[in-house]
């Protein structure tokens, strides 16, 4: 069974620095691997999606990194903002689901 | 753009009542899915659809049943009410052709269900 980890569980950053969010999965047998951000009382929304022919996606000042063969993606955020504050969690897809790491939650202190 | 929605936000109930979770989503995607999320833990797939008919289970579907009769709901039924069932409830779709570029899952902001 895919087992999905993120470290670190929690971060603080002052505002204006470069941070790297960690995700390691078990089975590299995946189809794509996502990040989402989920604010507190409200549902995920996707910020990258890499598919598993990929190494990396872009989105603004987001970039992340996916290395199939040791079961690691990265979530690289640049410049960081308070408005980034969110819980940041990584998907991997199997044939019909997603399993989900347990997030981490990104506090940036103006 | 209304995207996926969930109804209700918010429900209590009693053990061993029944209520059924609404989830809509108007952007024709043929992946429909429900999660559940407890306290520190990552969502865990409950059921999913590939489409109108055809469901199946996901990771935890025990004590759930589900229904996708078209290609825009996928209602989520609990018969008996457990505290166990205490969660946030997310439903979500996406448009998938296997094979092909793969699509981000789009989510609702959830269901908060308390189960007293």
């Amino acid at each position: 069974k895919q087992e999905v980890t993120q470290i670190p569980a929690a971060l603080s950053v002052p505002e204006g620095e470069n941070l790297v969010l960690n995700c390691s999965f078990t089975d590299s047998a995946i189809y794509n691997l996502q990040w989402f951000r989920q604010d507190p009382g409200k549902g995920l929304t996707s910020l990258l999606l890499i598919q598993s022919s990929q190494r990396e996606q872009t989105s603004g000042r987001l970039n992340a990194s996916l290395d199939k063969s040791s079961g690691r993606s990265t979530l690289y955020i640049a410049a960081s903002q308070p408005g980034d504050s969110a819980t940041y969690l990584c998907a991997v897809a199997g044939a019909n689901n997603l399993f989900f790491g347990t997030g981490t939650r990104l506090t940036v202190i103006p | 753009n209304a995207g996926v929605t969930q109804t209700p936000k918010f429900r209590i109930l009693k053990i061993g009542q029944s209520m059924t979770l609404q989830c809509a989503q108007d952007m024709n995607h043929n992946y429909m899915y429900w999660y559940r999320q407890d306290p520190g833990m990552g969502l865990k797939l409950i059921y999913y659809s590939v489409g109108a008919g055809i469901t199946d289970k996901g990771e935890v579907p025990n004590g759930y049943n589900v229904s996708r009769s078209t290609t825009e709901d996928f209602p989520l039924r609990l018969e008996l009410a457990a505290p166990s069932q205490t969660s946030v409830y997310f439903c979500a779709s996406s448009y998938l052709t296997r094979g092909g570029v793969d699509q981000p899952q789009h989510f609702g902001d959830g269901t908060r269900l308390s189960i007293l």
